[in-house]
């Protein structure tokens, strides 16, 4: 049963630490999304990676936020530092993309990292 | 700029009635739609995918239609049980291989 992980599944922290959290998307996905998710927002794309390459981070403030594939097993999202407004659930989500096409033209998502930033 | 609109935001039934969820778009030229499941403290799960080119989706008790060029979409319900209460959420494919936009969402709650 092939499921997109993420970890931590909570995650308490005090404004100014630094947060990583880690995603494994479905062996054989080349594609892998970070969403965030609050009440007022909604769900909200961050990032994307094809093949591990960036190819969208322009929902990503990117002077605190920064995500990387590390190799193809795993996404990281790191803030730092940590701010209480970036209290939310932060997806990750997986995919098959090939000759420009999602293959199942779905997304996978994971379970969510619930982060809290006092 | 793709905008998704959801209405209701919120909904709640007594068990038994068939309901309708709306969903708006602004911008018509979509790859396809889908209509996702999200239950509390859950991630998502895709219910139905509408190509461009088609019309309505089945699977089971729901049916979503799409009229791509007025930019709605549908998600009827059937014959509402209690395990359907979650929140619904609707998001088109701009591009083949773009980003999926969502929209916030319709929390159903389907009283006993």
């Amino acid at each position: 049963d092939a499921r997109v992980t993420q970890t931590p599944r909570h995650k308490v922290t005090e404004m100014g630490q630094e947060v990583t959290m880690r995603c494994q998307p479905i062996l054989g996905h080349n594609t892998v999304f970070w969403y965030r998710q609050t009440m007022m927002q909604g769900l909200e794309l961050l990032a994307y990676f094809r093949n591990r390459a960036p190819l969208d981070d322009s929902g990503m403030p990117k002077d605190r936020f920064s995500a990387e594939m590390p190799d193809a097993t795993l996404a990281t999202l790191k803030i730092q530092p940590s701010e209480p407004r970036d209290s939310a659930v932060y997806f990750c989500a997986s995919g098959l993309v090939r000759d420009g096409t999602l293959v199942q033209e779905t997304q996978y998502f994971g379970p969510g990292t619930r982060l809290l930033v006092l | 700029k793709q905008e998704v609109t959801q209405i209701p935001a919120a909904l709640s039934v007594p068990e038994g009635e068939n309901l309708v969820l709306n969903c708006s778009f602004t911008d018509s030229a979509i790859y396809n739609l889908q209509w996702f499941r999200q239950d509390p403290g859950k991630g998502l799960t895709s219910l139905l995918l509408i190509q461009s080119s088609q019309r309505e989706q089945t699977s089971g008790r729901l049916n979503a239609s799409l009229d791509k060029s007025s930019g709605r979409s549908t998600l009827y319900i059937a014959a509402s049980q209690p395990g359907d209460s979650a929140t619904y959420l609707c998001a088109p494919l701009m591009n083949r291989d773009d980003k999926i936009i969502f929209g916030k969402g319709t929390r159903l709650h389907i009283l006993p």
